[in-house]
């Protein structure tokens, strides 16, 4: 079974620029999470996808942040214009089930410089 | 708000040895916590799941415990390889519509041969 995919694996682009993370999920997998890592601080959580629907936005950091999930397939997470804070690894999570016993498969994350 | 906190310093043992890693949360009651693995340039990795009702829960040679009264889970990895060298983050489910799950900083260890 392949596991959580993300593309591309490093990007590094100037301040203002934009940039797109994409993340395909374990096939039939319905919940996909979105979580970031920036520099010296723990994994915080961005948004959670049911299918296509967004179920919890509550973690994204602002507007220049965009995640869509066309379809309940993969998911890309778009931010635009980019600041240097957003530097950071972005890492994307898919589950078959959605519940407090809820269990993650973590795809390798995507990491953002932002110069 | 929530915080969960685990020793930053790394742990350094020999191959072997028992290692402990301690996880202290405040601010919350959780009905489950998850501990993960991350090596470097890699994801987290699932481990152990441990439901607030369970005091203990083992898998292979990996122990967790979660004490609500303490506000803590430790993890024990006995027998220890080098292989076992890994960042270990503790995590909490939070109980809303999302059941995301909150970590903590993680702690790096480090098994000597």
């Amino acid at each position: 079974e392949a596991g959580v995919t993300q593309f591309p694996s490093h990007s590094v682009i100037e301040k203002g620029q934009t940039v797109t993370l994409r993340c395909d999920p374990i096939s039939g997998h319905d919940n996909l999470y979105w979580y970031r890592r920036v520099m010296g601080k723990e994994i915080k959580f961005l948004l959670h996808f049911v299918k296509e629907s967004k179920q919890d936005e509550s973690g994204m950091p602002n507007n220049r942040f965009l995640a869509e999930r066309t379809g309940g397939t993969y998911s890309t997470l778009k931010v635009q214009p980019a600041e240097l804070e957003d530097s950071g690894v972005y890492f994307c999570a898919s589950s078959l089930g959605f519940s407090g016993a809820n269990v993650l498969t973590f795809g390798a994350g995507s990491r953002l410089t932002v110069l | 708000s929530q915080k969960i906190e685990q020793n930053s310093e790394a742990l350094n043992i020999q191959e072997g040895k028992t290692a402990t890693l301690t996880c202290n949360y405040t601010n919350y009651s959780p009905a489950y916590l998850q501990w993960y693995r991350q090596d470097p340039g890699r994801g987290p990795v699932f481990l152990l799941l441990i439901r607030e009702n369970e005091k203990e829960k083992r898998k292979e040679r990996l122990k967790v415990t979660f004490d609500t009264t303490l506000k803590q889970s430790l993890f024990h990895i006995t027998a220890s390889q080098p292989a076992d060298s890994a960042t270990y983050l503790c995590a909490l489910v939070a109980m809303d519509s999302s059941y995301k799950l909150i970590f903590g900083s993680g702690t790096r260890l480090l098994v000597r041969p």
